[in-house]
């Protein structure tokens, strides 16, 4: 089974404060993703990426920069958290090797709470 | 620019009833994926429809694909309180799937006895 895993469930932080947000995959998967889940808002690309020291803006990367140093990991850094930052932070990667069916497998989320 | 809308947003049934799901894209794409999410947890892969006219059943749940009218279905057949969770459809930007999945709001499903 493909496994993600995201470092931290919850997180509390202060405003201001640098983030760290850290994902794992253990599947071997080229891309990997990082969407933000609010209420009513629904998943938004924030950054991928499709190979190591690769990354392209999504739908909403202001405020937010990542970083893929190996293949298998994948950090999203909030350099000023700030309150609108508040949110549940859904880390996916997948495969572009065959059968290549552009499946997204997601880690368990992490919620950040930005005081 | 890619826009995936699903109606219902909120739907409450009653166990023993079918309904569907609607999921409508604004390009063309011939790959949808449907997932499921229950509360405080992650994203479950469902369904994966890769080319137009897919059909794919899991129990009580099956979806289908029209390309041609941008529109994937997610019907529930007979429901039961387990099958309570958001449902979310998403589509590719590229064929790949390389630069990932666009997703409607999601449909906010509860199943009473």
């Amino acid at each position: 089974d493909v496994k993600v895993t995201q470092s931290s469930r919850y997180l509390v932080k202060r405003t201001g404060e640098k983030v760290f947000l850290e994902c794992v995959q253990d599947m071997d998967h080229e891309n990997m993703f990082w969407y933000r889940q609010d209420p009513g808002l629904g998943l938004r690309l924030i950054y991928f990426s499709y190979d190591v020291k690769m990354k392209e803006k999504g739908d909403i990367p202001e405020g937010y920069s990542v970083s893929r140093e190996k293949k298998e990991r994948f950090s999203l850094i909030l350099e000023s958290a700030s309150t609108n930052q508040t949110s549940m932070y859904l880390c996916a990667s997948s495969s572009y090797r065959a059968p290549n069916t552009g499946e997204l497998f997601f880690g368990e989320g992490s919620r950040l709470t930005v005081l | 620019e890619l826009k995936v809308e699903q109606n219902p947003l909120f739907l409450s049934m009653q166990e023993g009833k079918n309904y569907t799901i609607y999921c409508n894209y604004s390009t063309t794409s011939d790959r949808l994926y449907w997932y499921r999410q229950d509360p405080g947890k992650s994203l479950e892969s469902l369904f994966v429809l890769l080319s137009n006219g897919a059909v794919k059943q899991e129990g009580r749940l099956m979806a289908s694909l029209d390309t041609k009218a941008r529109l994937s279905t997610l019907h529930i057949t007979a429901a039961v309180h387990d099958l309570s969770a958001t449902y979310f459809c998403a589509v590719s930007h590229s064929g790949g799937g390389a630069d990932g999945l666009t997703f409607g709001k999601g449909t906010h499903l509860i199943i009473q006895p």
